[in-house]
């Protein structure tokens, strides 16, 4: 099983600021089959941001880009808008079982 | 656009079973994966199993020996059982399309299934 750690826990940062995120697997995780979500609130279901490590979704703003390969991925975010400020987590696919990260919530500063 | 609309019981005693039902709307079920994912307090985002509308199924080898997932094709709806409930089962459930193969990523998602297991 992959296990993907997610850093750091919580990300405080103001608006218009640039957020990374990191997503580490224990393993390599081939043809880069890492994928992103936004969770806005908790109970609200996770939206799709990112496939392919670095494809994004229809309709996701471009200010969100996705980056690595191996075993370390990172989400950045250019410039925070205030409905940026969620939780985030990444996800491996294409082996059994299908696992996330831990997430990291991006706070207001 | 597709749209996953999910139902079912909400609140459970311990050893009973888990039933939940996702109808999908808007567009074709063929093609794809359909799966269920759990967000629990104590492992967080969970994948629990897929199926597809062949009837094939992949489970998380941590749950296979509860869970089945079913699919209803004339119905565009998928159905998950989870048996022998516990307390460790508490928690938000979802179903999600996967990819038009299998173990892929998750888009949409349906809008949550709270789920609570108590005497």
């Amino acid at each position: 099983e992959i296990v993907l750690t997610q850093s750091p826990g919580t990300l405080s940062l103001s608006p218009g600021e640039r957020a990374t995120l990191s997503c580490r697997a224990s393993q390599i995780v081939s043809d880069n089959y890492v994928a992103w979500y936004k969770q806005q609130k908790p109970g609200q279901a996770p939206r799709l941001l990112i496939y392919g490590a670095s494809h994004r979704d229809t309709g996701i703003p471009d200010r969100f880009s996705g980056s690595g390969s191996g075993t370390d991925f990172t989400l950045t975010i250019s410039r925070l808008e205030p409905e940026d400020f969620a939780v985030y987590y990444c996800q491996h696919y294409g082996t059994s079982p299908l696992t996330f990260g831990g997430g990291t919530k991006v706070e207001i500063k | 656009q597709v749209e996953l609309q999910q139902w079912g019981a909400g609140l459970l005693k311990p050893a009973e079973t888990l039933s939940l039902t996702c109808g999908v709307y808007g567009a074709s079920f063929s093609g794809y994966y359909w799966s269920w994912v759990r967000q629990t307090p104590g492992k967080g985002l969970e994948w629990i199993g897929e199926i597809n509308d062949g009837g094939n199924t992949n489970y998380n080898p941590s749950l296979k020996s509860r869970v089945t997932i079913s699919i209803d094709t004339s119905k565009n709806q998928f159905s998950l059982n989870l048996r022998s409930v516990t307390a460790a089962d508490t928690g938000l459930y979802y179903c999600a399309r996967g990819g038009s193969s299998w173990l892929g990523w998750f888009d949409p998602w349906g809008q949550g299934s709270l789920v609570s297991v108590s005497t």
